[in-house]
């Protein structure tokens, strides 16, 4: 079975531009979660959802948004980039139900440069 | 007050030792608990989880919870020189059901 898979591996955008990351959860996972991680840093928590429907959102600003499609995939959309949004971005999924409603499986991750 | 501490170390032991790694958190109402592990340049790794107060073992690894010291700590036996990573502890608040938060890590280097 596949892991959590997400689209690019690696980009570089310049200051101002937008990017979209895409992720697929591993099959029967419903709840996809997005983090970001910079260098020397643990993963921050950015959203969580769950059958199309935002469950949580961390301590970002409104350039960032996330949504879930029907087959669970998910896109983060980040726009007006600045230097700082150079990070690692996780995508992770999870099962539904309270025993594994928060084990989270990450995906590769997807290395964004701003320049 | 960070909501979850980790020393960075590095930690280093020796091939065959007991690796100790430690982790405190400041929601009390925190339910579940995780280490990941996280090789330099990939992604983190579940190693285990925890929910209630005690050990839990997995091979060499076991996860000791204490909630009343709000207190968490994950050893690993027989240290093998491919334990060497960063060891994410990982904790899912009362206030928010949704969101895990993470320690910034401890590097841990196993020294042959």
């Amino acid at each position: 079975d596949a892991g959590v898979t997400q689209s690019p591996t690696h980009l570089i955008k310049t200051r101002g531009q937008h990017v979209t990351l895409r992720c697929s959860p591993i099959s029967g996972h419903k709840s996809v979660s997005w983090y970001q991680q910079v260098l020397g840093q643990g993963p921050q928590f950015i959203f969580q959802y769950y059958e199309k429907e935002e469950r949580g959102r961390g301590n970002f600003p409104d350039r960032f948004s996330a949504r879930q499609f029907p087959n669970y995939s998910s896109e983060l959309n980040v726009n007006a980039l600045l230097l700082g949004d150079s990070a690692l971005y996780l995508c992770a999924s999870s099962l539904p139900g309270a025993a594994g409603a928060n084990v989270l499986t990450f995906g590769a991750g997807s290395r964004l440069t701003v320049l | 007050q960070k909501e979850v501490e980790q020393n960075s170390g590095p930690l280093s032991v020796p091939e065959g030792a007991i690796a100790s790694l430690n982790c405190t958190y400041s929601d009390r109402g925190s339910q579940s608990f995780f280490w990941y592990r996280q090789y330099s340049g990939k992604s983190p790794e579940l190693i285990m989880f925890i929910y209630s107060n005690g050990d839990k073992e997995d091979g060499r690894f076991t996860a000791q919870l204490n909630k009343a010291s709000q207190y968490v700590s994950l050893l690993i036996r027989d240290s093998q020189p491919s334990d060497s990573a960063t060891y994410l502890c990982a904790v899912n608040p009362q206030s928010s059901a949704s969101k895990i938060i993470f320690g910034s890590g401890t590097r841990l280097s196993i020294r042959p």
